[in-house]
């Protein structure tokens, strides 16, 4: 099983509401990352974990809370969104961060996120 | 610090025609290098990666993509545009050292006419 999967596929949300993501891998990838995409821009890497500890936070916004329940699963918590969050949320995964690991990123389809 | 620099944010071609894409990346030692290609509402799928090796890399779709050290590129280039290349194509780069890092271009949209 060489797929990262995502749900939603699409969510809308208001700015009080309370919504998460889900990702989920079976390739026994010990890294997993969230990306936030906008149109017509490159990912931007908002958070990784290695090893179900969080590794890396881009600096970003509290109102985005990642959690990695075990080494198969990547949530992402959203409270309190502006319209401005609105964006494609990639999810991925890759092998490990070791220096000879060429970190090669398995991506999931995404979750196109709508703040109202 | 590493950067990638995709020449063109929108290329045409004729269907049948070659493809290239340019990518040049800024290191000062050879990082792994990458193509992704993401179609409209989806996810990044990895075209090719160079890692090691030989300098030409072959990857999927008939796609393929030359790393040249002296130069410090790593072009992708097609022989014959098929309509379903039409994507947006971004060139990707991470440390040799290790690192959970990507460094991603902005992006080439390819466009394919009939």
């Amino acid at each position: 099983d060489t797929e990262v999967t995502q749900t939603p596929k699409h969510l809308v949300m208001g700015m009080t509401n309370k919504k998460s993501l889900k990702c989920e891998q079976h390739m026994g990838h010990r890294a997993m990352y969230w990306y936030k995409q906008k149109a017509k821009k490159p990912p931007e890497l908002m958070f990784v974990y290695s090893y179900e500890k969080l590794s890396i936070n881009e600096s970003v916004p509290s109102r985005f809370s990642p959690e990695c329940p075990n080494s198969s699963l990547l949530n992402l918590h959203l409270h309190a969104l502006q319209p401005e969050d609105s964006a494609l949320y990639l999810c991925a995964s890759s092998l490990g961060a070791l220096a000879g690991l060429y970190n090669e990123q398995f991506f999931g389809p995404g979750t196109r996120l709508t703040v109202l | 610090a590493q950067s990638v620099t995709q020449l063109g944010s929108h290329v045409s071609v004729s269907e049948g025609a070659l493809v290239l894409l340019r990518c040049n990346y800024s290191s000062s030692v050879p990082p792994y290098l990458f193509w992704y290609v993401q179609y409209p509402n989806q996810g990044l799928q990895l075209l090719l990666k160079y890692t090691t090796g030989a300098t030409l890399v072959k990857g999927i779709n008939g796609f393929e993509a030359e790393f040249k050290k002296s130069e410090t590129s790593f072009h992708l280039t097609k022989p014959s545009a098929h309509m379903s290349d039409a994507a947006e194509y971004f060139c990707a780069v991470s440390p040799r050292a290790g690192g959970f890092k990507t460094i991603f271009g902005a992006g080439t949209r390819l466009f394919v006419k009939a």
